[in-house]
């Protein structure tokens, strides 16, 4: 059973930092595309950044290129998002999510269950 | 970059036909795909690649995508549709994925 499962959230001041975990079980992780999808409470669904399954490729949603770094550690099974000089905009359930190609650009597949970051002072 | 647009709202009475819409520039030249989310719950995938559907979803469901507009249809709608619906693609010249602002089904 593929398992998805987001830590690292909570409350956060503006222009601090947060990192973001997910830990994958029940399938090869290292061969898949992984991703990072949020939803502000009560809103819409955005894709916030993706990740080959080697780490040789990423995109980013435009207002999160160069504040988040999405990375990956496939010994660990583990999905990793660094977020700096966060924003009150950044407030949102983070999602983790497999895709089903080895690239960031295949579909959605598996959903974790999402952490909420909160970004307020 | 691509946008797309969903209507916020659908109603529809149990048995009936719910159509939901999603606009957006050509939108017949890339694929769609649609995910529901129910409240307090993570998104489930419906329908992908324009009309094809994930093992375990209801034939019930089912999509098209032509001219500047995808649509998924739920037909023989049950109490237990009653979600969130959201339309998305791969915008290659984005190299980015894109979210339609989502249509909340009310199963009246």
């Amino acid at each position: 059973e593929v398992q998805l499962v987001e830590s690292g959230g909570g409350l956060v001041q503006p222009g601090g930092s947060l990192r973001l975990s997910c830990a994958a079980s029940g399938f090869k992780f290292d061969d898949y595309g992984m991703h990072w999808v949020r939803q502000a409470p009560g809103k819409g669904l955005e894709w916030v950044s993706g990740i080959n399954w080697n780490s040789g490729g990423f995109g980013y949603e435009a207002s999160v290129r160069g504040r988040f770094t999405i990375s990956r550690d496939n010994a660990k099974n583990s999905l990793y998002l660094q977020m700096n000089s966060l924003r009150a905009e950044d407030t949102a359930f983070y999602y983790c999510v497999k895709d089903i190609r080895g690239s960031y650009y295949g579909r959605f597949d598996y959903w974790g269950q999402g952490i909420l970051v909160t970004v307020s002072s | 970059s691509y946008v797309l647009s969903q209507p916020p709202s659908v109603s529809v009475a149990p048995g009936k036909t719910a159509t939901i819409t999603c606009g957006g520039n050509n939108i017949q030249t890339k694929s769609v795909h649609w995910c529901q989310q129910k409240p307090g719950q993570a998104p489930v995938m419906v329908v992908y690649a324009d009309s094809d559907r994930p093992s375990g979803i209801p034939e019930r469901f089912s999509g098209s995508n032509s001219g500047n507009t995808a649509t998924l249809t739920i037909t023989r709608v049950e109490a237990g549709d009653e979600a969130d619906y959201y339309c998305h693609l791969w915008d290659n010249s984005g190299d980015q994925w894109v979210f339609g602002g989502g249509t909340k089904l009310t199963v009246l």
